[in-house]
């Protein structure tokens, strides 16, 4: 059968309000770090990237914060959408030349019309 | 857009079986990579190739696994024999280039090993 898997963490909000997604990295000589969208029986979906030498980057309705000092990540996105609703990883990397991306555990986001 | 694609979307096997999985990363990329993700848990890292090499593998990638680059366009993860925690989502991803640059992720395959 199936394993059990973990019980990802869930924020759910109403449509058009504004979300905030945290996220804990582990390794702090990671400088590299993405979060990705994952709908449901779909592979990782790029949403937006920042390096360590940034502490705040914006895209189209999302911005990504950075605390190196806490090791801390944070998504936020702006007037949430129905299509917003899925799970969102971070993932860290140390860019040493070949990139590996270690993922967190993810939090879906529910998204209520 | 160009993306990254992968066949089959799901592999049923039995234990002990081996099994391919397939991908056709984004053309001009040429850093490549494997991950899986056991049902509701992480996506984790299995592998990264690079000039028909592996760069670097994690501890999961053991002598079971291996991958290939058979032609100009297909990149290819082998399971020698299956094992039922072999069961994941294998997905296959490909950069342009290594550092600070993402990555881009196919459908996934849906391995399930009874």
């Amino acid at each position: 059968g199936e394993s059990v898997g973990l019980h990802l963490p869930t924020l759910s909000v109403q449509e058009g309000d504004n979300s905030i997604i945290n996220c804990a990295y582990s390794n702090s000589a990671s400088d590299y770090f993405i979060w990705y969208k994952q709908e449901s029986g779909k592979g990782p979906q790029f949403i937006i990237d920042i390096r360590s030498n940034m502490d705040k980057r914006q895209g189209q309705r999302v911005t990504v914060l950075l605390n190196k000092t806490v090791k801390h990540l944070s998504l936020q996105i702006a007037a949430t959408q129905p299509g917003d609703s899925a799970v969102y990883f971070c993932a860290e990397a140390m860019n040493t030349g070949f990139q590996k991306l270690v993922f967190g555990t993810g939090t879906r986001l529910l998204v209520s019309p | 857009e160009p993306e990254v694609t992968q066949t089959p979307s799901h592999q049923v096997t039995q234990m002990g079986q081996e099994v391919i999985l397939r991908c056709v990363p984004i053309s001009n990329h040429l850093y490549f990579y494997w991950y899986r993700q056991i049902l509701g848990q992480k996506v984790e890292f299995l592998v990264s190739f690079y000039n028909n090499e592996i760069s670097e593998k994690s501890e999961i990638f053991d002598d079971q696994f291996s991958v290939e680059r058979p032609d100009g366009s297909n990149f290819t993860l082998k399971i020698r024999s299956t094992k039922l925690e072999d069961s994941a989502m294998y997905f296959c991803a490909s950069s342009e280039i290594a550092d600070y640059n993402e990555q881009f992720f196919g459908p996934g395959t849906r391995l399930t090993v009874l």
